[in-house]
């Protein structure tokens, strides 16, 4: 079935670090791929998405490509923030409804 | 209101009680799923609505779950005589979309947060 693995945390960096966040995938078909983000007390909120191999989905520095020869969709940012932590979620969609299949989260902890 | 409104914020129950989680999605949100995450895990799909229509119910865990969305609007996940292993933060999410777009317009409410003691 479809499975999305991505690293475990925390992740604990100091501002401006360069930030990866792995992600894996096993899907059948041709999944869409999203990174979801969870603020402290916010609800989850789709920071990228991609939708097909070899596209690069970005916003607010984050960017991440749809790597189909590696299953891969890592979150990458040049400089991260203490305004980034948070916890991210890789995701998948496939299937006729579009439901969503999320990796386990990765915390981030940003420092001055 | 301007977001996924899903009440109440937290819920404690004994187990073997009934509870009822609602959810109100932003107006005229055509999708509408509900997901459960148990703590330190990633949401995990529950079941679809495409307004009053209840397509994709293939998640629930138990026949104690059930989920109604009856006038296509406001959508309420009722769990008969809970056990601990229903402890988790439900969340509620909307689109006005339905097709293959449905994820890129997605909003999530902030959950309710059961408690099952």
């Amino acid at each position: 079935g479809n499975s999305v693995t991505q690293m475990e945390g925390p992740v604990t960096l100091s501002e401006e670090a360069f930030l990866t966040i792995n992600c894996t995938y096993t899907a059948t078909g041709y999944p869409s791929l999203f990174w979801y983000v969870q603020y402290p007390g916010e609800g989850l909120q789709l920071l990228l998405k991609a939708t097909k191999a070899d596209d690069k989905g970005s916003n607010k520095g984050f960017e991440a490509t749809y790597r189909k020869e590696t299953t891969s969709f890592h979150l990458e940012k040049g400089s991260v923030q203490v305004s980034d932590s948070a916890v991210y979620f890789c995701a998948l969609s496939s299937g006729g409804y579009n439901k969503l299949i999320f990796g386990a989260g990765t915390r981030l902890a940003v420092h001055p | 209101g301007a977001g996924v409104s899903q009440s109440p914020r937290y819920k404690v129950a004994k187990r073997g009680q009934d509870v009822a989680l609602r959810c109100d999605p932003i107006s005229g949100h055509v999708s509408l799923f509900w997901y459960q995450q148990a703590l330190g895990q990633g949401p995990e799909f529950l079941t679809y609505f495409q307004n009053e229509a209840q397509l994709d119910k293939s998640g629930l865990p138990s026949d104690r779950f059930f989920a109604e969305r009856p006038e296509g609007s406001v959508s309420t996940l009722k769990i008969q005589r809970t056990q601990q292993e229903d402890s988790a933060v439900y969340l509620c999410a909307s689109s006005k979309d339905r097709g293959r777009e449905t994820n890129e317009k997605l909003f999530f409410g902030s959950g309710t947060q059961l408690s099952v003691l």
